[in-house]
């Protein structure tokens, strides 16, 4: 099986901008959910979709929203970008839900000038 | 609100040693329990998760339902269990998902 994948998998981009972040899931895998990963904060959940619709987020603002199409894959969107949204942005696909096993993706790298 | 603590952030013991990282968990229901490894220049993975019971590379993590814990031990560490050691916690429906801060384990020669 073909894992995880991200793209793009490094981004730089300004204040005030706006990014999409994509991720492909394993074939079969229904849940995808979205992880913001930084030295100062570590891991943190921003959100998971199943089934086209989001069923859990994380705590964090309005500007970082997704969504889940019909074939599994999703999106992230970050609107008016700050410097403290560089981090690194993981995704993870699992069957059903994050209580079973999760498969990361490599992740995707976002630099805020 | 959920929270898991692992209050290691790095911990180094010699090959063949025994090695204990710590996990703790604050958590009103009955929780799904994980422990997630990343080595270097790897992904994130699965190491175990408490219902599956299971010995993973030799590691074994236990759910302590009256400590709030679910520490992960191997009696012999490796050099190639060097990397990072996430807990974490989902509840029952999937609903709400955190990561401890993690515990680089260092295992040396």
């Amino acid at each position: 099986k073909a894992g995880v994948t991200q793209t793009p998998r490094y981004l730089i981009k300004t204040r005030g901008q706006q990014v999409t972040l994509s991720c492909s899931p394993i074939s079969g895998h229904r849940s995808v959910s979205w992880y913001q990963q930084t030295p100062g904060q570590g891991l943190q959940f921003l959100f998971e979709y199943f089934s086209e619709t989001q069923r859990n987020k994380g705590n964090f603002p309005g500007r970082f929203s997704g969504r889940q199409f019909s074939n599994s894959r999703s999106e992230m969107n970050v609107s008016t970008l700050e410097l403290g949204d560089s981090a690194l942005y993981l995704c993870a696909s699992s069957l059903a839900g994050t209580y079973n096993e999760q498969f990361f993706g490599p992740g995707t790298r976002l630099t805020v000038l | 609100a959920q929270r898991v603590t692992q209050p290691e952030k790095l911990l180094s013991v010699f090959k063949g040693a025994p090695v204990e990282l710590k996990c703790n968990y604050s958590y009103s229901g009955s929780p799904e329990l994980f422990w997630y490894v990343q080595y270097s220049r790897q992904r994130l993975q699965l190491l175990l998760r408490h219902i599956s019971r299971e010995s993973i590379k030799g590691f074994t993590a236990d759910l302590n339902k009256g400590e709030t814990s679910f520490h992960l031990k191997k009696p012999f560490a490796q050099e190639e269990d060097s990397a990072m050691y996430y807990c974490a916690l989902s509840d029952n429906y999937g609903q709400n998902f955190v990561f401890g801060p993690g515990t680089r384990l260092s295992v040396l020669p």
